[in-house]
């Protein structure tokens, strides 16, 4: 198993970005996804779910209304769609396979950092 | 949204000690809970689930109980590998919540 996240980058204060999570070693259209990213220094926080199919969706209210979950399971994609970026919600974000069996998360990819800075 | 609470925030021990990490949560989780390892600038690795049932790989040294509101970590004989964060999550509910994490340093 392996979740390869790419797309973080320094951006403006409002402006937008698109991260990317690649998956392979699974059948990545049988398992529900999440991000969860992690501010430096600080601890994790849960940013979004969807599910297997994509039609059940859920957010942080942190994010809710700015950021959008999607998944491309020809791909064995997963994305986030970050606009109007803050300066708190520079992190590394994470995206982790929810185990599907109610046991956790249980494959984590290395992270790509987010700097929302002027 | 469920608060997760964790404490202590940080813990000193030496090797070979008994650690004890205890967890509460805002509302009853039954045992949808699972804790996680994390070790600086890599990612969280699954250690518990279910509040109780170890995740292939993981040393038998580390043990998870609790139901309800109130859950423990106990780690029987801390080891050199060991000293990391520890974080806790409910998923109980959809929407995710983590503790705010224990870090557990050389004493």
């Amino acid at each position: 198993v392996q979740l390869v996240e790419s797309g973080g980058d320094l951006v403006q204060p409002g402006g937008s970005l698109r991260l990317s999570c690649a998956a392979s070693g699974f059948t990545f259209g049988s398992y529900s996804m999440n991000w969860v990213r992690q501010a430096p220094g600080k601890g994790l926080e849960w940013v979004s779910y969807i599910s297997i199919s994509g039609t059940t969706i859920y957010y942080a209210d942190s994010v809710k209304g700015r950021f959008t979950i999607s998944r491309d399971k020809a791909k064995s994609s997963l994305f986030l769609q970050m606009n109007s970026l803050r300066a708190g919600d520079t992190a590394i974000y994470y995206c982790a396979r929810d185990s599907g069996t109610y046991s956790g998360l249980d494959y984590w990819g290395q992270g790509t950092l987010v700097t929302v800075s002027s | 949204d469920i608060q997760m609470t964790q404490s202590p925030s940080t813990l000193s021990a030496s090797v070979g000690d008994r650690v004890t990490i205890t967890c509460r949560a805002s509302q009853s989780i039954s045992s949808w809970l699972a804790w996680y390892q994390q070790k600086p600038g890599k990612a969280p690795k699954l250690l518990i689930y279910k509040a109780s049932s170890l995740e292939n790989g993981v040393p038998s040294r580390f043990s998870g109980s609790g139901s309800g509101t109130e859950f423990t970590l106990t780690i029987s004989s801390l080891q050199p590998d060991d000293f990391s964060t520890y974080y806790c999550q409910q998923y109980h509910s959809y929407l995710l919540t983590f503790g705010g994490g224990t870090k557990v340093e050389i004493k």
